[in-house]
């Protein structure tokens, strides 16, 4: 819960604008990734995936960016709204021995100011 | 929401004793996780289950063992709880293996363990 929120990276912006979070992935063999929304006190909800053989994909007002070449994922959510407030993790996925294992990022957080 | 529950949903314990975490699914899922949260570290797997009596670790699993008997219910023990395993802990099901496009891992709510 309230914990989560520690020491992360924290992004702020406003109401309307849209927003950009960030995350660099660890292993060069992971080709599916899953962006997560965790609210104070919930567990992690699922937002969207990709797989490897995408560079983008778009769902209702979030977009999820991969560029393999650096291992960046990114999550750009449109129009952000007060209830978008929340920590905000990827996670990796790779194929063969270690699929059933998700590595997950340490998150960002993000405010949105009304 | 999935049908998920966790229990308990906190628990403070003393530095040597026994606890067992459940996780109980309503969705007849195949595979099961455990995983631990802290501050700085994101979501760990423990343990995680592909069927019933069926386990296997993941990257922190020293200090916890689990069991499932039946398909809807898994459990987590601290044999003997150290402070170091203060955390909020999440059980998370699956349908496949691997969470494919359509099938993702769905968390419970946490369980917050506090360790004294």
């Amino acid at each position: 819960g309230e914990s989560v929120g520690l020491h992360l990276p924290t992004l702020s912006v406003q109401e309307g604008d849209n927003s950009i979070i960030n995350c660099a992935y660890s292993n060069s063999a992971s080709d599916y990734f899953i962006w997560y929304k965790q609210e104070s006190g919930k567990g992690p909800q699922f937002i969207i995936d990709i797989r490897s053989n995408m560079d983008k994909r778009q769902g209702q007002r979030v977009t999820v960016l991969l560029n393999k070449t650096v291992k960046h994922l990114s999550l750009q959510i449109a129009a952000t709204q007060p209830g978008d407030s929340a920590v905000y993790f990827c996670a990796e996925n790779m194929s063969g021995a270690g699929s059933y294992q998700l590595t997950f990022g340490k998150g960002t957080k993000l405010s949105v100011i009304p | 929401d999935a049908g998920i529950t966790q229990s308990p949903r906190h628990k403070v314990t003393e530095t040597g004793t026994p606890v067992t975490l459940r996780c109980h699914q309503t969705e007849n899922h195949r595979y099961m996780y455990w995983y631990r949260q802290d501050p700085g570290h994101g979501l760990r797997l423990i343990h995680y289950s592909y069927g019933v009596k069926d386990t296997d670790k993941g990257e922190v699993s020293d200090g916890y063992s689990v069991s499932r008997s039946k398909t809807e219910d898994f459990l987590l023990t601290l044999e003997s709880a150290t402070s170091s395993q203060t955390s909020v802990y999440f059980c998370a099901i699956s349908e496949s293996k691997r969470p494919a496009r359509s099938t993702e891992a769905f968390f419970g709510q946490g369980t917050r363990l506090t360790v004294v």
